[in-house]
C-alpha cells in the first residue's frame, strides 16, 4: 500500500536560519512527489514537484527538495526562513500503481520566529 | 482567471440534516476530487472523479454522494448517515486523473459546522 509519512507534527525555526521539514514516502513503481503549502482558511498551494531526473528539485518561494531513492525521502528545505513560511506543509505522491489517487502526509506546521 | 470556486466556505447545520458543497472548475479540467481535512490527519480522499458522468469511491466514501453531471461541476452531499461530518473540505482537479505528474488545483475549501 501506498504511504507517506510526516515524522513531525512541527518545525520551529528562527528566521534567517535554514529550515528542512521531513517526508518519506511508500509506493510501488516510480514515484511522483509533490510538496504543497497551506495558509489559515485557505486550500492548498502547489510548491513543487519531483517526476525524474535532477535528484534536487526548485519550486516557488526560494523552497527546494531532495529526493533520495535509497532513503525514499523527499525532504523540503529552504536556505533562510522568512517570518511568512509559516504555514502548514503538505508532502504527496502518486504513481501509475496507485492509478488517480493521490496520498497526502498528515502535514507539519511550520512556525519561524523573528 | 482560471481556478475552482467552493461555496458556501462556511455552512452551518443541525444534524440529521442532508447538505450539499458546491465545486466548480474553469479549468477545463477532467479529473476532480474531494478531500476532508481533519487536525492532524492530513488528507483523505472522500470520492473522485475522472470523467463526465463517472466517479468512484475514495477512501471514507461513506455517508457521502457526489455527481458529476457537467464537465465544471463536482457537488458533494454529506448525508445524514456521515458520523461525524464536522470537517474543512477541499475541492480540487487536474488536467487528467492519468496526469500522474500534474499538482493537483485547490479551491479554498468549505468549513461544515453540524450540531
Amino acid at each position: 500500500a501506498q504511504s507517506v509519512a510526516q515524522p513531525e507534527d512541527q518545525v520551529n525555526v528562527a528566521e534567517g536560519n535554514p529550515l528542512t521539514v521531513k517526508c518519506t514516502y511508500s509506493v510501488s513503481g516510480n514515484p511522483y512527489l509533490f510538496w504543497y503549502v497551506q495558509y489559515p482558511n485557505r486550500g492548498l498551494q502547489f510548491l513543487l514537484k519531483y517526476i525524474t531526473g535532477d535528484n534536487l528539485v526548485k519550486g516557488s518561494y526560494g523552497f527546494e527538495a531532495e529526493f533520495n531513492k535509497s532513503q525514499t525521502s523527499f525532504h523540503l528545505k529552504k536556505p533562510s526562513a522568512l517570518v511568512s513560511d509559516s504555514a502548514l506543509y503538505f508532502c504527496a505522491v502518486n504513481s501509475v500503481s496507485s492509478a488517480s489517487k493521490i496520498i497526502f502526509g498528515s502535514g507539519t506546521r511550520l512556525s519561524i520566529r523573528p | 482567471d482560471g481556478g475552482i470556486t467552493q461555496s458556501p466556505k462556511y455552512l452551518f447545520r443541525k444534524e440529521g440534516q442532508n447538505v450539499t458543497l458546491s465545486c466548480e472548475q474553469n479549468l477545463n479540467h477532467d479529473a476532480m476530487y474531494w478531500y476532508r481535512q481533519d487536525p492532524g490527519q492530513g488528507l483523505r480522499l472522500i470520492y473522485y472523479s475522472q470523467i463526465v458522468n463517472d466517479f468512484q469511491k475514495g477512501d471514507i466514501a461513506e455517508g457521502y454522494s457526489v455527481s458529476r453531471e457537467k464537465k465544471e461541476s463536482f457537488p458533494l452531499t454529506v448525508t445524514s448517515a456521515q458520523k461525524n461530518p464536522t470537517a474543512f473540505y477541499l475541492c480540487a482537479s487536474r488536467d487528467r486523473a492519468t496526469a500522474y505528474n500534474s499538482p493537483l488545483h485547490f479551491g479554498n475549501g468549505t468549513r461544515l459546522t453540524v450540531t
